[in-house]
């Protein structure tokens, strides 16, 4: 089974330019999430997704961020415009989510790592 | 909201065991997850516990005790491939939806 791919893996950007992220779930998984983790935190939930509706993106600065998940697959985080603090890794998961998956064990993909001049 | 207290950094000498504490406040509280992440890697899961109780997986152990707000992961048998940094994190009902919030994180550190 493929794990969740991501795609670029690195990408260095001056502020106030834009940057796109692109994520492919594990087949089959229902539920992708978009996380931001800076340097020495843990990951911080930016956006939810079950299918292709937005379940939860409280903690997504909208004004600068945005993401779609088209056809409930694939989906595409974006950043615009940047800021110096925006540095940080970008991953994304998913998980099946079915009823019966007490655990809700989510599977993550390798990240975008962003740095911000 | 959520809130999330692990110690930032942990050295043990292989073969030893190791304990990494977490204590939460959270409202809507459904289970305690344990994500180990190498320099570099991505987060994998480790271990879950809804219930209070010791949780068994190969060297990792679990544990949660929710009228203390507390849990732990145990490893026993310390390899060098154990040095990574584990995150615990706590699975709640927030903004309509399950939500997971992860701590800042352990730095596990296994010397020869």
């Amino acid at each position: 089974e493929a794990g969740v791919a991501q795609s670029p893996r690195y990408k260095i950007i001056e502020k106030r330019q834009s940057v796109a992220f692109w994520c492919n779930p594990i087949s089959g998984h229902a539920t992708l999430y978009w996380y931001q983790q800076i340097l020495g935190q843990g990951p911080k939930l930016l956006i939810q997704f079950q299918n292709n509706g937005v379940v939860d993106d409280s903690q997504l600065p909208k004004d600068r961020f945005s993401a779609e998940r088209l056809k409930g697959v694939d989906s595409t985080l974006k950043i615009q415009p940047a800021k110096l603090e925006d540095s940080a890794v970008y991953l994304c998961a998913s998980s099946s989510r079915g009823l019966a998956d007490n655990t809700d064990t989510q599977y993550f993909g390798p990240g975008t790592r962003l740095t911000v001049l | 909201g959520q809130s999330l207290e692990q110690p930032s950094e942990v050295t043990a000498v292989e073969g030893a065991i190791v304990q990494i504490n977490c204590t939460y406040q959270t409202s809507g509280f459904y289970g305690l997850s344990w994500y180990q992440q190498h320099d570099g890697g991505a987060p994998t899961f480790l271990s879950y516990n809804a219930l209070d109780g010791l949780e068994e997986t190969g060297r990792f152990s679990s544990f949660l005790s929710r009228s203390d707000s507390y849990g732990y992961l145990l490893l026993q048998e310390l390899q060098m491939k154990d040095s990574a940094s584990y995150f615990c994190a706590v699975r709640a009902v927030g903004a309509g939806s399950y939500q997971l919030t992860f701590g800042k994180g352990t730095k596990l550190s296994v010397i020869p």
